[in-house]
């Protein structure tokens, strides 16, 4: 799987949109992106997926770039409860499984 | 929204003691998995599991784990004998099989905190 480098941590204020960036300068053509998270003390939970188009859905909107050499993930309106560590995560799709590789993530901290 | 239960929520344990964490996937799921995350450091894999087997385990799952799916819906790790060094956050995820292969979407249990004291 492809490597990703995150920045370790951000702030964002209330109500505002949270941009969090992950490269993947390795990744391959048959590689996802997929983003999770993991608010404090719970199991990590699946935001979003993405292969070369940009993506939407309740939680949030992944932009990947053209080259699909890196990603941004937006939450449009961050509030307190978004408060947690992001993982940006490379992986292909072959077979029926793939086990998460998780690195050190984003912590990102919603400011009221 | 169907969810991953996991049962207890804390487990102590004294070291050389036989512990079982369970879990209950997704009912139609059909890919099982077991993570750690020791305190402070990152969540890691464990082993994988479809179709009654061990589809890919880590260095961490040695002869002192084993998993097992007695049932149609329990899913189970147990640690035969316990080390200090197994205290972490064990959870356990489930994800869908066919005809959604194409991607992978995980869910996870809230965790079983387990103290080897």
């Amino acid at each position: 799987d492809a490597k990703t480098t995150q920045p370790t941590s951000m702030d964002c204020a209330e109500g505002r949109a949270a941009n969090l960036p992950c490269n993947h300068s390795t990744i391959s053509g048959n590689e996802y992106v997929y983003w999770y998270r993991q608010i404090h003390s719970q199991g990590p939970q699946y935001i979003i997926h993405g292969l070369k188009n940009n993506e939407t859905n309740e939680m949030a909107s992944l932009i990947i770039t053209e080259d699909r050499k890196s990603s941004t993930l937006i939450l449009p309106h961050a509030t307190l409860r978004d408060t947690a560590v992001y993982y940006c995560i490379v992986s292909s799709a072959s077979g029926g499984y793939q086990k998460v590789t998780f690195g050190i993530g984003t912590k990102l901290q919603v400011i009221p | 929204e169907p969810e991953v239960t996991q049962t207890p929520s804390h487990q102590v344990t004294q070291m050389g003691q036989e512990v079982i964490l369970r879990c209950v996937p997704i009912s139609n799921h059909l890919y099982f998995y077991w993570y750690r995350q020791i305190l402070g450091q990152k969540v890691e894999f464990l082993v994988s599991f479809y179709n009654n087997e061990i589809s890919e385990k880590s260095e961490i799952f040695d002869d002192q784990f084993s998993v097992e799916r007695p049932d149609g819906s329990n899913f189970t790790l147990k640690i035969r004998s316990t080390k200090l060094e197994d205290s972490a956050m064990y959870f356990c995820a489930s994800s869908s099989g066919p005809p959604v292969v194409s991607y992978n979407e995980q869910f996870f249990g809230p965790g079983t905190r387990l103290t080897v004291l």
